[in-house]
Protein backbone atom coordinates (compact mmCIF):
# COMPACT_ATOMS: atom_id res chain seq x y z
CA UNK A 1 0.00 0.00 0.00
CA UNK A 2 1.10 3.52 -0.56
CA UNK A 3 1.78 5.44 2.18
CA UNK A 4 3.28 9.16 2.48
CA UNK A 5 4.63 10.37 5.82
CA UNK A 6 4.96 14.19 7.13
CA UNK A 7 6.07 13.96 10.42
CA UNK A 8 6.44 17.61 11.02
CA UNK A 9 2.75 18.53 11.90
CA UNK A 10 3.76 22.25 12.58
CA UNK A 11 6.27 24.40 12.34
CA UNK A 12 7.15 28.25 13.03
CA UNK A 13 9.59 30.15 11.55
CA UNK A 14 10.78 34.52 11.96
CA UNK A 15 10.69 35.60 8.56
CA UNK A 16 13.67 35.61 6.21
CA UNK A 17 14.39 32.15 7.88
CA UNK A 18 15.10 29.09 5.80
CA UNK A 19 12.50 26.01 6.29
CA UNK A 20 12.48 22.64 5.46
CA UNK A 21 9.63 20.50 4.98
CA UNK A 22 10.03 16.42 5.25
CA UNK A 23 8.26 13.68 3.31
CA UNK A 24 8.40 10.46 3.50
CA UNK A 25 7.02 7.96 1.11
CA UNK A 26 6.10 4.63 0.75
CA UNK A 27 5.14 2.35 -2.55
CA UNK A 28 6.01 -0.93 -4.47
CA UNK A 29 6.25 0.87 -7.56
CA UNK A 30 8.96 1.59 -9.57
CA UNK A 31 6.92 4.09 -11.22
CA UNK A 32 5.00 6.55 -9.41
CA UNK A 33 4.49 10.36 -9.05
CA UNK A 34 5.26 13.09 -6.27
CA UNK A 35 3.77 15.95 -5.67
CA UNK A 36 3.58 18.94 -3.59
CA UNK A 37 0.32 21.59 -2.74
CA UNK A 38 -0.16 24.02 -0.56
CA UNK A 39 -3.24 25.16 1.16
CA UNK A 40 -3.14 28.79 2.22
CA UNK A 41 -5.22 30.48 4.85
CA UNK A 42 -8.21 31.08 2.58
CA UNK A 43 -8.76 26.85 2.41
CA UNK A 44 -8.16 26.26 -1.89
CA UNK A 45 -5.39 23.95 -2.51
CA UNK A 46 -2.43 24.58 -5.23
CA UNK A 47 -0.55 23.11 -6.73
CA UNK A 48 3.26 23.67 -6.66
CA UNK A 49 5.05 20.32 -8.22
CA UNK A 50 5.43 17.16 -10.12
CA UNK A 51 7.86 14.63 -9.83
CA UNK A 52 8.18 11.42 -11.00
CA UNK A 53 9.80 8.81 -10.03
CA UNK A 54 12.65 8.67 -12.51
CA UNK A 55 13.70 12.35 -12.21
CA UNK A 56 16.13 12.73 -9.24
CA UNK A 57 17.10 15.95 -10.49
CA UNK A 58 16.45 18.92 -7.87
CA UNK A 59 14.25 21.46 -8.63
CA UNK A 60 15.03 25.00 -7.84
CA UNK A 61 11.59 27.50 -8.36
CA UNK A 62 12.37 31.10 -7.20
CA UNK A 63 12.41 30.76 -3.19
CA UNK A 64 11.42 27.44 -3.42
CA UNK A 65 13.55 24.12 -3.86
CA UNK A 66 12.84 20.18 -3.73
CA UNK A 67 14.67 17.33 -2.99
CA UNK A 68 14.41 14.00 -4.16
CA UNK A 69 16.05 10.73 -2.81
CA UNK A 70 14.91 7.86 -4.31
CA UNK A 71 17.36 6.26 -1.87
CA UNK A 72 16.02 7.48 1.30
CA UNK A 73 12.24 7.67 -0.15
CA UNK A 74 12.08 11.47 0.37
CA UNK A 75 10.60 14.50 -1.39
CA UNK A 76 11.69 17.55 0.85
CA UNK A 77 10.26 20.94 0.16
CA UNK A 78 12.57 23.93 1.34
CA UNK A 79 11.59 27.67 1.28
CA UNK A 80 14.39 29.96 1.14
CA UNK A 81 13.93 33.12 2.99
CA UNK A 82 10.97 32.30 3.80
CA UNK A 83 7.59 35.19 4.16
CA UNK A 84 4.34 35.60 6.03
CA UNK A 85 2.68 34.69 2.60
CA UNK A 86 4.09 31.70 2.91
CA UNK A 87 2.05 30.72 5.86
CA UNK A 88 -0.05 27.67 4.70
CA UNK A 89 -0.60 23.70 5.12
CA UNK A 90 1.56 21.90 3.10
CA UNK A 91 0.59 18.66 1.59
CA UNK A 92 2.85 16.24 0.05
CA UNK A 93 1.26 13.60 -1.84
CA UNK A 94 1.98 10.18 -4.25
CA UNK A 95 0.56 8.58 -6.97
CA UNK A 96 1.06 5.29 -8.83
CA UNK A 97 1.52 5.06 -12.77
CA UNK A 98 -2.23 4.86 -13.38
CA UNK A 99 -3.29 7.42 -10.81
CA UNK A 100 -5.88 5.14 -9.29
CA UNK A 101 -4.64 5.49 -5.69
CA UNK A 102 -3.50 9.22 -5.36
CA UNK A 103 -1.97 9.41 -1.50
CA UNK A 104 -1.98 12.62 0.13
CA UNK A 105 0.46 12.84 3.35
CA UNK A 106 -1.24 14.82 6.96
CA UNK A 107 0.11 17.98 6.24
CA UNK A 108 2.45 20.52 7.70
CA UNK A 109 1.20 23.33 8.95
CA UNK A 110 3.89 26.55 8.43
CA UNK A 111 3.37 29.63 10.82
CA UNK A 112 5.70 32.27 9.43
CA UNK A 113 6.20 34.97 11.56
CA UNK A 114 6.77 38.84 11.00
CA UNK B 1 -8.56 27.88 -13.66
CA UNK B 2 -9.29 24.16 -14.17
CA UNK B 3 -13.22 25.40 -14.68
CA UNK B 4 -14.22 23.14 -11.28
CA UNK B 5 -17.10 24.21 -9.48
CA UNK B 6 -18.70 22.48 -6.09
CA UNK B 7 -22.23 22.61 -5.01
CA UNK B 8 -23.40 23.39 -2.25
CA UNK B 9 -20.03 25.38 -0.71
CA UNK B 10 -21.78 25.19 2.73
CA UNK B 11 -24.31 22.53 4.29
CA UNK B 12 -25.58 22.07 7.43
CA UNK B 13 -27.83 18.68 8.10
CA UNK B 14 -29.25 16.54 10.14
CA UNK B 15 -28.46 12.82 10.65
CA UNK B 16 -29.73 10.15 8.92
CA UNK B 17 -30.72 12.76 5.88
CA UNK B 18 -29.51 11.88 2.50
CA UNK B 19 -27.15 14.36 1.69
CA UNK B 20 -25.67 15.09 -2.24
CA UNK B 21 -22.51 17.07 -3.49
CA UNK B 22 -22.32 18.09 -7.35
CA UNK B 23 -18.89 18.74 -8.96
CA UNK B 24 -18.79 19.93 -12.03
CA UNK B 25 -15.99 20.57 -14.50
CA UNK B 26 -15.91 22.98 -17.92
CA UNK B 27 -13.14 21.13 -19.94
CA UNK B 28 -14.13 17.34 -20.61
CA UNK B 29 -11.40 15.97 -18.36
CA UNK B 30 -11.75 11.78 -17.71
CA UNK B 31 -10.30 11.77 -14.13
CA UNK B 32 -12.44 13.63 -11.36
CA UNK B 33 -11.83 12.59 -7.37
CA UNK B 34 -13.77 13.61 -4.17
CA UNK B 35 -11.34 13.60 -1.05
CA UNK B 36 -12.52 14.78 2.32
CA UNK B 37 -10.18 16.48 4.51
CA UNK B 38 -9.92 15.92 8.19
CA UNK B 39 -7.34 17.72 10.84
CA UNK B 40 -4.91 15.38 11.22
CA UNK B 41 -5.48 13.50 8.24
CA UNK B 42 -5.05 15.27 5.60
CA UNK B 43 -7.12 14.78 2.10
CA UNK B 44 -8.47 10.81 1.91
CA UNK B 45 -9.56 9.68 -1.19
CA UNK B 46 -13.20 8.42 -1.18
CA UNK B 47 -14.19 7.40 -4.83
CA UNK B 48 -13.05 8.53 -8.27
CA UNK B 49 -13.96 8.30 -11.60
CA UNK B 50 -12.33 7.10 -14.79
CA UNK B 51 -14.98 7.91 -17.03
CA UNK B 52 -18.75 8.10 -17.25
CA UNK B 53 -20.03 5.54 -16.02
CA UNK B 54 -16.57 4.30 -14.14
CA UNK B 55 -16.26 4.77 -10.96
CA UNK B 56 -14.06 3.11 -8.16
CA UNK B 57 -13.83 3.73 -3.78
CA UNK B 58 -10.71 5.04 -2.51
CA UNK B 59 -9.66 4.72 1.03
CA UNK B 60 -12.31 6.07 2.63
CA UNK B 61 -15.44 4.79 0.61
CA UNK B 62 -17.95 2.95 3.59
CA UNK B 63 -21.08 5.28 3.90
CA UNK B 64 -20.49 6.83 0.65
CA UNK B 65 -21.43 6.68 -2.98
CA UNK B 66 -20.88 8.63 -6.51
CA UNK B 67 -22.50 8.50 -9.98
CA UNK B 68 -21.16 9.87 -13.04
CA UNK B 69 -23.64 10.31 -15.86
CA UNK B 70 -21.92 12.95 -17.75
CA UNK B 71 -18.63 13.75 -18.22
CA UNK B 72 -18.80 17.19 -16.09
CA UNK B 73 -20.60 15.70 -13.71
CA UNK B 74 -19.51 13.96 -10.82
CA UNK B 75 -22.04 13.80 -7.84
CA UNK B 76 -20.71 12.63 -4.09
CA UNK B 77 -24.11 11.12 -1.74
CA UNK B 78 -24.38 10.37 1.86
CA UNK B 79 -27.31 7.88 2.09
CA UNK B 80 -27.92 8.81 5.20
CA UNK B 81 -25.74 10.98 7.08
CA UNK B 82 -23.84 10.52 10.27
CA UNK B 83 -22.05 13.23 12.39
CA UNK B 84 -18.35 11.49 11.78
CA UNK B 85 -18.85 12.30 8.10
CA UNK B 86 -18.77 16.26 9.04
CA UNK B 87 -15.76 17.55 7.04
CA UNK B 88 -14.54 19.62 4.29
CA UNK B 89 -15.23 17.74 0.94
CA UNK B 90 -12.83 18.63 -2.12
CA UNK B 91 -13.52 17.64 -5.59
CA UNK B 92 -10.36 17.75 -7.92
CA UNK B 93 -9.82 16.87 -11.57
CA UNK B 94 -6.44 15.63 -13.13
CA UNK B 95 -5.44 17.34 -16.36
CA UNK B 96 -3.01 15.01 -17.42
CA UNK B 97 -4.90 11.57 -17.81
CA UNK B 98 -4.44 9.80 -15.00
CA UNK B 99 -0.79 10.80 -13.66
CA UNK B 100 -0.87 14.24 -13.86
CA UNK B 101 -1.57 16.68 -11.13
CA UNK B 102 -4.45 17.51 -9.54
CA UNK B 103 -6.74 20.70 -9.71
CA UNK B 104 -9.14 21.13 -6.60
CA UNK B 105 -12.21 22.72 -5.96
CA UNK B 106 -12.63 25.48 -3.51
CA UNK B 107 -14.87 22.60 -1.07
CA UNK B 108 -18.00 21.86 0.55
CA UNK B 109 -18.24 22.44 3.73
CA UNK B 110 -20.75 20.02 5.18
CA UNK B 111 -21.72 19.57 9.07
CA UNK B 112 -24.00 17.09 10.34
CA UNK B 113 -26.06 17.28 13.64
Amino acid sequence: AQKVTQAQTEISVVEKEDVTLDCVYETRDTTYYLFWYKQPPSGELVFLIRRNSFDEQNEISGRYSWNFQKSTSSFNFTITASQVVDSAVYFCALSDNYGQNFVFGPGTRLSVLP
Amino acid sequence: DAGITQSPRHKVTETGTPVTLRCHQTENHRYMYWYRQDPGHGLRLIHYSYGVKDTDKGEVSDGYSVSRSKTEDFLLTLESATSSQTSVYFCAISIEDNTGELFFGEGSRLTVL
